[in-house]
């Protein structure tokens, strides 16, 4: 069965601009996670979004926005980006919203210069 | 605050020998504990969990131990294998929160010799 789908997989953005990532979680799978991963802080949680609902939200600036569509496709979005936002960003999928079967996609890589 | 720890970014380990990685953390709400493998360009997979109400837990070479007096995790790997060179990283999830939320490790890359 398929996995957990990021597009693009690179990106390259000039600081100011805006971005938006997206995510096709595994069928079925109703929950996506968000993170961000870069050198200095780690894997960090953004937010969580359930049958198109935020449920949980990590310690990022208002910059850092995401949805849930219908589908259970979710888009992130990062705006007025600077320089620091260059990073991994990895989403993550489960079917109820426990623990498990949580998997992770390959990621996305921006880049801000 | 880093609530989860990985004190050794790295370790160096032969082929066939055991590998034991450690982690740590404060927040006494965490209750439950997973351990991922990384490789680079690749999203974190999935190796072990354990429940706090558990202190030990196998799967085939992998094995998680947990001490809650401790706040002190570790994973051993038995034996070695060329292929588990890899970052690995250990999370945990906190008791009650709603949704899924992991808490990672700053990782530990592992490198394992012929």
């Amino acid at each position: 069965k398929a996995g957990v789908t990021q597009t693009p997989r690179y990106l390259i953005k000039t600081r100011g601009q805006q971005v938006t990532l997206s995510c096709s979680p595994i069928s079925g799978h109703r929950s996506v996670s968000w993170y961000q991963q870069t050198p200095g802080q780690g894997l960090q949680f953004l937010f969580e979004y359930f049958s198109e609902t935020q449920r949980n939200k990590g310690n990022f600036p208002g910059r850092f926005s995401g949805r849930q569509f219908s589908n259970s496709r979710s888009e992130m979005n990062v705006s007025t980006l600077e320089l620091g936002d260059s990073a991994l960003y990895l989403c993550a999928s489960s079917l109820a919203g426990g623990l498990d079967g949580y998997t992770f996609g390959s990621g996305t890589r921006l880049t801000v210069v | 605050d880093q609530q989860v720890k990985q004190n050794s970014p790295s370790l160096s380990v032969q082929e066939g020998r055991i590998s034991i990685l450690n982690c740590d953390y404060t927040n006494s709400m965490f209750d439950y504990f997973l351990w991922y493998k990384k490789y680079p360009a690749e999203g974190p997979t999935f190796l072990i969990s354990i429940s706090s109400i558990k202190d030990k837990n196998e799967d085939g070479r992998f094995t998680v131990f947990l001490n809650k007096s401790a706040k002190h995790l570790s994973l051993h790997i038995v034996p070695s294998q060329p292929g588990d060179s890899a970052v690995y990283f250990c999370a945990a999830s906190e008791d009650g929160a709603a949704g899924n939320k992991l808490t990672f490790g700053g990782g530990t890359r592992v490198l394992v010799k012929p």
